[in-house]
């Protein structure tokens, strides 16, 4: 069956130091990968997609990129800041996939 | 303007009550749907509807009853609530057929708790 993994762990890091997260799946053949932001009590709000015939991809301090070799994707966040902390969630799609959401990575940014 | 509401915001009920959940979207979507997100945070979808159609219905017990009067609601019914229906509820839309995963837009969430 379709599988997404995502660090169950927080990532804890410095302000202005760089945030990567890490997106794995199995079993699927996504045709793009999307990345959401969840605040505590929010919905998850849509921050980026990337295509399987695109490697990277950015947007202001974010970058995604998809190695579908590896069946993975990877969102980064550059100069990071403390408003930056929350749960971020990766979501394959394309197709017909039932729509999936990983169970997503907490970030924290201390100052 | 809230693009996805959804009503009431917090809810709670004793086991065995029937409870409704509203969600209303402003986007002009074709697709709306339904996600439970429990305690470990998994978000796992339950319905989908386009045009007022099911589209997808994910082994969710048959006391949930989702209805779509029009497009732009997308309502979910639960009956002989039980202790596990506990979690936040999420309502979203999407502007496709909803025949893959699209990018959706979420609702603030409804938090239920069964005593």
């Amino acid at each position: 069956s379709q599988k997404i993994e995502q660090n169950s762990e927080a990532l804890n890091i410095q302000e202005g130091k760089t945030a990567t997260l890490t997106c794995n799946y199995t079993n699927y053949s996504p045709a793009y990968l999307q990345w959401y932001r969840q605040d505590p009590g929010r919905g998850p709000v849509f921050l980026l997609l990337i295509r399987e015939n695109e490697k990277e991809k950015r947007k202001e301090r974010l970058k995604v990129t998809f190695d579908t070799t590896l069946k993975q994707s990877l969102f980064h966040i550059t100069a990071s800041q403390p408003a930056d902390s929350a749960t971020y969630l990766c979501a394959p799609g394309g197709g017909s996939y039932i729509p999936t959401f990983g169970r997503g990575t907490s970030l924290i940014v201390h100052p | 303007d809230t693009a996805v509401s959804q009503t009431p915001k917090y809810l709670v009920t004793q086991m065995g009550n029937d409870k409704s959940i509203k969600c209303e979207q402003n986007l002009g979507h074709d697709t709306m749907y339904w996600y439970k997100q429990d305690s470990k945070k998994f978000l796992k979808i339950m319905f989908s509807y386009n045009n007022k159609e099911l589209i997808i219905n994910e082994t969710v017990p048959n006391r949930f009853s989702p209805k779509s009067p029009d497009k732009a609601h997308l309502n979910l019914h639960i009956n002989s609530l039980e202790l596990g229906d506990s979690a936040v509820y999420f309502c979203a839309s999407s502007q496709g057929s909803g025949a893959y995963q699209e990018t959706q837009y979420f609702g603030p969430g409804t938090r239920l708790l069964v005593l």
